[in-house]
């Protein structure tokens, strides 16, 4: 079965730093992107970033360039969402997901399969 | 680079049919065919509906349908059943590498 396995929920205080995990099970880890989402409570979804297993080509959302660190371990079918130092605001529930593929096209911009989320608490 | 618009929710009986619209830019929806609609349930991850403007991946019912005019894109869902009550996202791509989501819109099935 084709799944993205997340780690569990973190309660970190402000200041602190932060590295989630999302690792993928059933297929080739190498030959799609993952991206990762954002969903503050209550809230709708944004885009955080991509990342392409194979080579690490990494892009990112204006809105999260310089406030996040995205990598993968290729090695490890594992991809990696961090922070250096939390603020209150980075309080949500982080999906990744798997960009979606044809049997002819693979598309960085649409996500098929999904992590059921992390959820971090950052508080004082 | 905003979100989408989206109204905040929209309801129907079950049969019915509904629509949903997203309102983008000349530079997301507008300028790209590459929009695509997520279904949400309470406590769930979103799962893909729509992708290319009108294409439904494996799995999905006919039910949903989606279009595009300009800068909105719309999803139909047709035959309205208790199952479809969700939040539901569109996303677009907005060129370089960056992609948007809507609001949200939550549906409710009276």
């Amino acid at each position: 079965e084709v799944q993205l396995m997340q780690s569990g929920a973190e309660v970190k205080k402000p200041g602190e730093s932060l590295k989630i995990s999302c690792k993928g099970f059933g297929y080739s880890f190498t030959s799609h992107w993952i991206v990762w989402v954002r969903q503050m409570p209550g809230k709708g979804l944004e885009w955080m970033g991509i990342i392409y297993p194979s080579d690490s080509d990494t892009r990112y959302s204006p809105s999260f360039r310089g406030h996040v660190t995205i990598s993968a371990d290729k090695s490890l079918s594992t991809a990696y969402l961090q922070w250096s130092s939390l603020k209150a605001s980075d309080t949500a529930i982080y999906f990744c997901a798997r960009s979606f593929c044809t049997s002819s096209t693979c598309y960085f911009y649409y996500m098929d399969v999904w992590g059921k989320g992390t959820t971090v608490t950052v508080s004082s | 680079q905003s979100a989408l618009t989206q109204p905040r929710s929209v309801s129907g009986s079950p049969g019915q049919s509904v629509t949903l619209s997203c309102t983008g830019t000349n530079s997301d929806v507008g300028n790209y065919n590459y929009v695509s609609w997520y279904r949400q349930s309470p406590g769930k991850a979103p799962q893909l509906m729509i992708y290319d403007v009108t294409k439904r991946p494996s799995g999905v019912p006919g039910r949903f349908s989606g279009s595009k005019s300009g800068n909105t894109a719309s999803l139909n869902i047709s035959g309205l059943q208790a199952e479809d009550e969700a939040d539901y996202y569109c996303c677009s791509y907005a060129g370089n590498y960056t992609v948007v989501f809507g609001g949200g819109t939550t549906l409710t099935v009276l």
